[in-house]
């Protein structure tokens, strides 16, 4: 069946440090993918987005790597800070279009 | 502009009742989906509307439905509820498929 699944479920940083949050995905034909972020209480927030004709793509601290041929995403955050801490999901697009979520990953930064 | 709108916030509804969630998506958005988050199970997919059409569905009973206004905003209704229906209900939106969604705040659903 169709999966996402993350290598880790925690992650604990040191403020300033980066952090990399690693994802695997099933589908060979998943063609978009998304990262979220989401913080206690509240619906995800879209943080970034990459296509597969894309291995990199960076935006505000935050960095989406995809490679296609070990069906891999990671999400790379530059200086995290407290305010980053929250749980992280990738998703993929599936058929039609639905967004296919991997378990998160929630990541703690230490001040 | 504004963003995903979700109403109400909290439910808590007694077990064989029916419950209809509402989702107002972003101003230009025609594509509305509707997601299940549980500590068990994380995000599922529920369904997902464009211009009033259901064009997906995900594997959940019957009992889950769903409908798309003209002006894009989406119900959702679970009838006879059961304990495990009990969930964060979460309403995205994007102008079409394969693009940003953005996520509402969800509806916190309680079944006693």
């Amino acid at each position: 069946g169709e999966s996402v699944g993350l290598h880790l479920p925690t992650l604990s940083v040191q403020e300033g440090d980066n952090s990399i949050i690693n994802c695997a995905y099933s589908n060979s034909a998943s063609d978009y993918f998304i990262w979220y972020k989401q913080e206690s209480g509240k619906g995800p927030q879209f943080i970034i987005d990459i296509r597969s004709n894309m291995d990199k793509r960076q935006g505000q601290r935050v960095t989406v790597l995809l490679n296609k041929t070990v069906k891999h995403l990671s999400l790379q955050i530059a200086a995290t800070q407290p305010g980053d801490s929250a749980v992280y999901f990738c998703a993929e697009t599936g058929q039609g279009g639905k967004l296919i979520f991997g378990q998160g990953t929630e990541l703690s930064v230490k001040p | 502009k504004a963003g995903v709108t979700q109403t109400p916030r909290y439910l808590i509804k007694t077990r064989g009742q029916q419950v209809t969630l509402s989702c107002s998506p972003i101003s230009g958005h025609r594509s509305v989906s509707w997601y299940q988050q549980t500590p068990g199970q994380g995000l599922q997919f529920l369904f997902e509307y464009f211009s009033e059409t259901q064009r997906n569905k995900g594997n959940f009973p019957g009992r889950f439905s769903g409908r798309q206004f003209s002006n894009s905003r989406s119900e959702m209704n679970v009838s006879t509820l059961e304990l495990g229906d009990s969930a964060l209900y979460l309403c995205a939106s994007s102008i079409q498929e394969f693009t940003e969604a953005f996520f509402g705040q969800g509806t916190r659903l309680t079944v006693v």
